[in-house]
């Protein structure tokens, strides 16, 4: 089944303790990104990921973390979380940009104490 | 600033009647525009797309309509059901960036 997972589904933590969100698709995907969900605010870009080892900031990189060793792999760093990074936090992957679906994960409801 | 709109957090229709969920845009250069539909405890998923060079795409019961003059794109779901019922997010895609960029959502409830 194609799909797109992420780890943990929730995670309340407190502030400054370093924390790693796992995500991995299994499409062969090259795009990768995470967005961010507050409300009245949308979805919001944090990092994405055009292949193997290129990594570009989107709309709000600030205290987060990216790597991209394998294509099926895009783990979300936080080295030191914050309140203001609680959120709903979802990975997605396509084939690219443009008009291509992303697929999303189910998302990790973070909480930062 | 938000470079996509969608000024209505909610929707409310009646089951069987026309759903229209709007979405206004600030920068020209956007290539394609999408819409997502997300229920509660899971991820978005796709629901249909539009190329900035069409003003029209048709998918069974959704239809989205693009106006480029305008900067504003409408879905349409006729007739609405209430599995219809959910968030609807409009995107855009950033062809010099490679970046996606969403609305806030439209929280829409078809009632029986």
């Amino acid at each position: 089944e194609a799909q797109v997972t992420q780890n943990p589904r929730y995670l309340i933590t407190v502030t400054g303790k370093k924390l790693t969100v796992t995500c991995s698709q299994n499409m062969n995907h090259e795009y990768m990104s995470w967005y961010r969900q507050d409300p009245g605010l949308g979805l919001r870009q944090i990092y994405y990921s055009m292949n193997v080892e290129v990594t570009d900031k989107g709309d709000v990189p600030e205290g987060y973390k990216v790597s991209r060793k394998e294509k099926r792999n895009f783990p979300l760093i936080l080295e030191s979380p914050s309140p203001n990074q609680t959120s709903l936090y979802f990975c997605a992957s396509s084939t690219g940009t443009g008009g291509n679906e992303q697929f999303f994960g189910p998302g990790t409801r973070l909480t930062v104490l | 600033d938000q470079q996509v709109k969608q000024n209505s957090p909610s929707l409310s229709v009646q089951e069987g009647r026309i759903s229209i969920l709007n979405c206004d845009y600030t920068n020209s250069m956007f290539d394609y525009f999408l819409w997502y539909k997300k229920y509660p405890a899971e991820g978005p998923t796709f629901l249909i797309s539009i190329s900035s060079i069409k003003d029209k795409n048709e998918d069974g019961r959704f239809t989205v309509f693009l106006n480029k003059s305008a900067k504003h794109l409408s879905l349409h779901i006729v007739p609405s059901q209430p599995g219809d019922s959910a968030v609807y997010f409009c995107a855009a895609s950033d062809p010099e960036f490679n970046k996606f960029y969403f609305g806030s959502g439209t929280k829409l409830n078809v009632k029986p």
